[in-house]
């Protein structure tokens, strides 16, 4: 019974690459969430998806960041044109088909970007 | 979604109760309180939820007040396992808001 899965678990980039972080939910669900976590600092909500759609991007910063959610394969949050103050913790949540507050978040366990 | 106040940590004997209290005097009607833990820069993992009624599971019990302004989450016989950062959130929406967490410390 697969949990949450993130590939992958560390990445390193130069500042100016781009960085691909992928999640696959667990079996069954289609609602998939990101988060990020800054060094010492707490979880913030980035974006929420269901498949091929974009619910909530609210917390997504407004250049150079991305998600997406297709039909068939893992969600995708991309980040284009890396800098330093991009070094984080991303953990991406999903949860079951009906979503909503009375279900719970299942999280994985994180990619943890470092930019050089 | 309504803020909620955790201290800022806590420490607990190994095989005693953890007692872990929030407020969240703010909340509305239709606003669930969770819980996560994080251990050690893991993912954050689910322990409890509720909405009026106590609530017990195999890992904690979650006591909430009858006016819904606080709630302590209770792990009945701490292991040096449940040392994290435990995180108190009133949920309204589908997103989950962090606060800072309480800090526990399970000592032997």
């Amino acid at each position: 019974n697969a949990g949450v899965m993130q590939n992958p678990r560390h990445l390193v980039r130069r500042r100016g690459q781009e960085a691909r972080l992928r999640c696959s939910p667990v079996k069954g669900h289609s609602h998939v969430y990101w988060y990020r976590q800054l060094p010492e600092e707490g979880l913030k909500f980035m974006v929420y998806l269901q498949k091929e759609n974009i619910i909530d991007e609210s917390g997504m910063p407004k250049e150079r960041f991305s998600a997406e959610f297709p039909k068939e394969g893992p969600s995708i949050l991309r980040i284009q044109q890396v800098v330093r103050g991009d070094s984080a913790a991303y953990f991406c949540a999903s949860s079951p088909s009906a979503g909503g507050t009375t279900y719970e978040q299942y999280f994985g366990p994180g990619t943890r970007l470092t930019v050089t | 979604d309504a803020k909620t106040t955790q201290p800022t940590s806590m420490d607990c004997a190994e095989g005693r109760a953890a007692n872990l209290p929030c407020n969240h005097s703010t909340i509305s009607g239709n606003e669930y309180v969770y819980w996560y833990r994080q251990i050690h820069s893991q993912g954050p993992q689910y322990i409890i939820h509720g909405l009026k009624n106590n609530e017990t599971n195999e890992m904690a019990s979650l006591i909430i007040t009858e006016d819904r302004k606080s709630s302590t989450l209770i792990l009945p016989h701490a292991t040096l396992r449940d040392t994290a950062v435990y995180y108190c959130i009133v949920r309204g929406g589908n997103k989950l808001v962090f606060g800072a967490g309480t800090i526990l410390r399970v000592k032997s």
